[in-house]
């Protein structure tokens, strides 16, 4: 089975500085997919950023970016100049394969921005 | 482009009671899944339905909860004679065909049982 582990449950930023998450996970597949959602107190549920196990190239959209190291199981996201709209719980997820396979979340880290 | 909608967005239950918590995918979308998340936990899988069907029910619990998705109306989860332990948010994600099969999220029922 897969696990996915976020070893932080809290970190603290500054605003305007950069902090990085981290994500471990383990998986015998091949053909996988990860994602960082962001759950703010509203409780809904925000993709932040996708990365296809296939893809060497780290993803990156506008603030946020991923460090993937495909062998060390590794996929660490990245959140720079930090804003205090940035302040929520992230869940780092996986999922094997395409379309219609289940989504497994690690345990998340509340980051708490500082103005 | 309507997103997933939940209702309703809170449900108090006694004990003993059955809770019914409804699922509107994104328009297009023909898959829907299932996630409940306990106080300070990541979400959990509980079962992945197209539409007449159910697909994947691995993280259902055996007893008292059911989904089905008809083809007509939304996807319903079912929870029979709810307990203390049931509170939790429960939470609906649709994806459509092909692509990346990105899951998109509802905003969650939060369910209490008293």
């Amino acid at each position: 089975a897969q696990t996915v582990t976020q070893s932080q449950p809290e970190m603290s930023v500054q605003e305007a500085e950069t902090v990085t998450l981290s994500c471990t996970y383990d998986t015998s597949e091949s053909d996988y997919y990860l994602f960082w959602y962001k759950q703010p107190p509203s409780r809904q549920m925000i993709l932040v950023i996708r990365q296809e196990a296939y893809k060497q190239q780290n993803a990156t959209e506008n603030r946020f970016s991923v460090n993937f190291q495909k062998a060390a199981k590794s996929f660490s996201l990245k959140i720079s100049d930090s804003q205090l709209g940035d302040a929520a719980m992230y869940f780092c997820a996986y999922r094997r394969g395409n379309a219609g396979n289940m989504l497994t979340f690690g345990g998340g880290t509340r980051l708490m921005v500082k103005p | 482009n309507a997103g997933v909608m939940q209702n309703p967005r809170h449900l108090v239950r006694r004990r003993g009671q059955e809770a019914r918590l409804r699922c509107s995918p994104m328009k297009g979308h023909s898959h829907v899944y299932w996630y409940r998340q306990l106080p300070e936990e990541g979400l959990k899988f509980m079962v992945y339905l197209q539409k007449e069907n159910i697909i994947d029910e691995s993280g259902m619990p055996k007893e008292r909860f059911s989904a089905e998705f008809p083809k007509e109306g939304p996807s319903i989860l079912r929870i029979q004679q709810v307990v203390r332990g049931d509170s939790a948010a429960y939470f609906c994600a649709s994806s459509g065909e092909g692509g990346l099969g990105e899951q998109y999220f509802g905003p969650g029922t939060r369910l209490t049982v008293t």
